[in-house]
């Protein structure tokens, strides 16, 4: 049974491009969370979709954004990119909409912005 | 607001010696508590959380956690450490109600087992 499938593994991108992430959860979960993860932190949470509905956001500039497919799979976005936004994001597959369900975590997307 | 620390950056221990790793958390009401472990380039691992019932939580890997809720502790301990299960460490934790969809992490301790 496959995990949470995260693409690309790795990618570099040039300041004011734009980059799309793409993420696949368990198969059966309809949740999906994206978190970043910047070198010598812990994750932040950018997005939360559950049922193709965005029911969280974190505090993150409109540059980030994010959508789910009828098939659960999920992409994140982010535009004008900044050095800054250098960081690993995750992807985590939930079978509910809340925490209590638990997260399974992909081995996630390492962005790097020159 | 939720916040979690993790107030050591790094812990050594030697092979075959218990291990701890601490966490403290804040929460308004009751919490949902995780603890998740990381290997280098590699996204994060579950280990084991607590949600209700017994405030002794066994997870993977012979890994287990103790909620204390008048401490707000929730630190992470194994009998016998091994080599391989140096790495890092996360502790998470969210608000325990249907709508919470969010996991509030701490910074990380980096353990390293030595031979």
């Amino acid at each position: 049974d496959a995990g949470v499938t995260q693409s690309p593994t790795h990618l570099i991108k040039t300041r004011g491009q734009h980059v799309t992430l793409r993420c696949s959860p368990i198969s059966g979960h309809k949740s999906v969370s994206w978190y970043q993860q910047v070198l010598g932190q812990g994750p932040q949470f950018i997005f939360q979709y559950y049922e193709k509905e965005e029911r969280g956001r974190g505090n993150f500039p409109d540059r980030f954004s994010a959508r789910q497919f009828p098939n659960y799979s999920s992409e994140l976005n982010v535009n004008a990119l900044l050095l800054g936004d250098s960081a690993l994001y995750l992807c985590a597959s939930s079978a509910g909409p809340s925490t209590g369900y638990g997260y399974t975590f992909g081995s996630g997307t390492r962005l790097t912005v020159v | 607001a939720q916040s979690v620390a993790q107030p050591e950056d790094q812990v050594n221990v030697a092979e075959g010696n218990p291990l701890t790793v601490k966490c403290t958390y804040s929460v308004s009401g009751n919490p949902y508590l995780f603890w998740y472990v990381q290997y280098p380039n590699r996204g994060l691992q579950f280990l084991l959380k607590y949600i209700t019932g017994d405030n002794l939580v066994k997870g993977s890997y012979g890994f287990e956690a103790e909620f204390n809720k008048s401490q707000t502790s929730f630190h992470l301990k194994k009998p016998s450490a091994l080599v391989s299960d140096s790495a890092l460490y996360f502790c998470a934790v969210s608000r325990a109600e249907t709508g919470a969809n969010n996991l509030f992490f701490g910074t990380g301790t980096r353990l390293t087992v030595i031979p």
